[in-house]
């Protein structure tokens, strides 16, 4: 069965630092990834999704993931933080079946300090 | 461009009280599902739909139900509200349950039972 660990519940960067969100999947089959972005009171935002084309994806805001299949990782970068990056971040992965189901981390709540 | 749609925004019940979460998507998509957010557990899919008429249980379906008489539309229903059922309640629609669509998601629907 499909399962996704996110590796700190909560993470504090300083403006302009890096950000390194972890992820790490268990997977039967050739994964699918996403990562999505949530702001306060908001829904989720898809900001990159892996789906076997290329190992380093590019998403929106300057985020981007590489996939590592010996690592069954999937970490999220970003090489410069910035204030309005403050929001939640979970990571996805598809459940392989055909219920179209998507299996979340548990969630990395991002901290920006000024 | 409304995307997924859900009202209410929040709603406050009394135990034992049934109520409606609505969710509707102007983007023609074959997919809908329900999703409940619970700190510290990321999201959890309660019921889904491929197509009108077709619906099917997700992981934690007990005390909801869902019907689809519309692409557009896909409510859930709470029969007899639990304290247990309060979250935040998410629709997510996509193209079609492929593994690699993504999902978008509406602003929620924060409910307390009390």
């Amino acid at each position: 069965a499909q399962s996704v660990t996110q590796l700190g519940s909560h993470v504090s960067v300083s403006e302009g630092a890096l950000v390194l969100l972890r992820c790490n999947y268990s997977s039967s089959v050739p994964p699918y990834l996403f990562w999505y972005v949530q702001y306060p009171n908001q829904g989720l935002q898809l900001l990159l999704k892996y789906t076997s084309a290329a190992t380093l994806v590019k998403g929106i805001n300057g985020f981007e993931a590489e996939f590592k299949k010996s690592e069954t990782s999937f970490h999220l970068t970003k090489p410069s933080a910035h204030m309005s990056d403050a929001a939640e971040y979970f990571c996805a992965v598809s459940d392989g079946g055909n219920t179209g189901k998507l299996i979340f981390g548990q969630g990395t709540t991002l901290q920006v300090k000024p | 461009n409304a995307g997924v749609t859900q009202t209410p925004k929040f709603q406050v019940l009394k135990t034992g009280q049934s109520m409606t979460l609505q969710c509707a998507q102007d983007m023609n998509h074959e997919y809908m599902s329900w999703y409940r957010q619970d700190p510290g557990m990321g999201l959890r899919l309660i019921h889904y739909s491929v197509g009108a008429g077709i619906t099917d249980q997700g992981e934690v379906p007990n005390g909801y139900n869902v019907s689809r008489s519309t692409t557009e539309d896909f409510p859930l229903r709470l029969l007899s509200a639990a304290p247990s059922q309060t979250s935040v309640y998410f629709c997510a629609s996509s193209l079609t349950r492929t593994v690699n669509q993504p999902q978008h998601f509406g602003d929620g629907t924060r409910l307390s039972i009390l």
